[in-house]
């Protein structure tokens, strides 16, 4: 069956200090790959996704970067973080890009919880 | 651009009673609708989904949820909640063209006394 992991749970940077999020998918081949984003008060927000290696869409201007540097894994970054970046961190999955029949969803990692300081 | 608004924040009900947490969006065209739920400690997984066809969606433990697309809405229901449903649900919306456009809602958190 397919799991998605995602690490750390919980994080505490400072202002200006780098970061780097990682989330796997093991069980399928060639996910789409999204990174989501819930800030205190605020639904969830798409901040990237991608559909194959090396292929990063952002729909959002922001601090952070992504990275799909392996068909599995999805890597969120950012060289120095800003007092508004934090929050809940979000990876998930989905087989195709479109939810093309009723068993089409996203799948969601654990999350982790950012704040920065 | 599409939105969505769950107009509940915070919901208190004591067990038995019925539940409903409104939903509405703001879209034009063809959307699929999707309530997600995040149990304490536990990942976010979908509760229900409405693709195409009846609007009357039925999910797991005993939710339900219709589409209404002259209203705009997708309230989800269950007529008689238990403690175990305490939990915070995510309304969400996409068009037909792509999870990359999945809208989500604020969140309703739901707590159930017993």
């Amino acid at each position: 069956s397919q799991t998605i992991h995602q690490w750390p749970a919980t994080l505490v940077q400072p202002v200006g200090s780098p970061l780097s999020l990682e989330c796997t998918v093991e069980g399928t081949s060639n996910p789409n790959l999204y990174w989501y984003r819930q800030a205190a008060g605020r639904g969830l927000q798409l901040l990237f996704y991608s559909v194959g290696i090396g292929q990063i869409s952002s729909e959002v201007p922001q601090n952070l970067s992504a990275s799909r540097p392996q068909d599995r894994q999805f890597i969120l970054s950012s060289k120095k973080l800003l007092l508004s970046d934090s929050g809940f961190y979000l990876c998930a999955w989905s087989g195709y890009a479109t939810p093309r029949d009723t068993n089409e969803k996203l799948f969601f990692g654990s999350g982790t919880q950012l704040s920065v300081l | 651009a599409q939105s969505v608004s769950q107009h509940n924040h915070h919901v208190i009900l004591s067990e038995a009673a019925s539940l409903e947490l409104g939903c509405n969006y703001s879209y034009g065209g063809t959307v699929n609708l999707f309530w997600y739920v995040q149990y304490p400690g536990q990942h976010l997984q979908l509760l229900l989904k409405y693709f195409s066809g009846d609007p009357l969606v039925k999910g797991i433990k005993g939710f339900e949820a219709e589409f209404i697309k002259s209203k705009f809405s997708f309230n989800l229901r269950k007529p008689s909640v238990q403690w175990s449903d305490t939990a915070e649900y995510f309304c969400a919306v996409t068009p037909y063209t792509g999870f990359q456009k999945l809208v989500f809602g604020t969140g309703t958190r739901l707590l159930v006394s017993p």
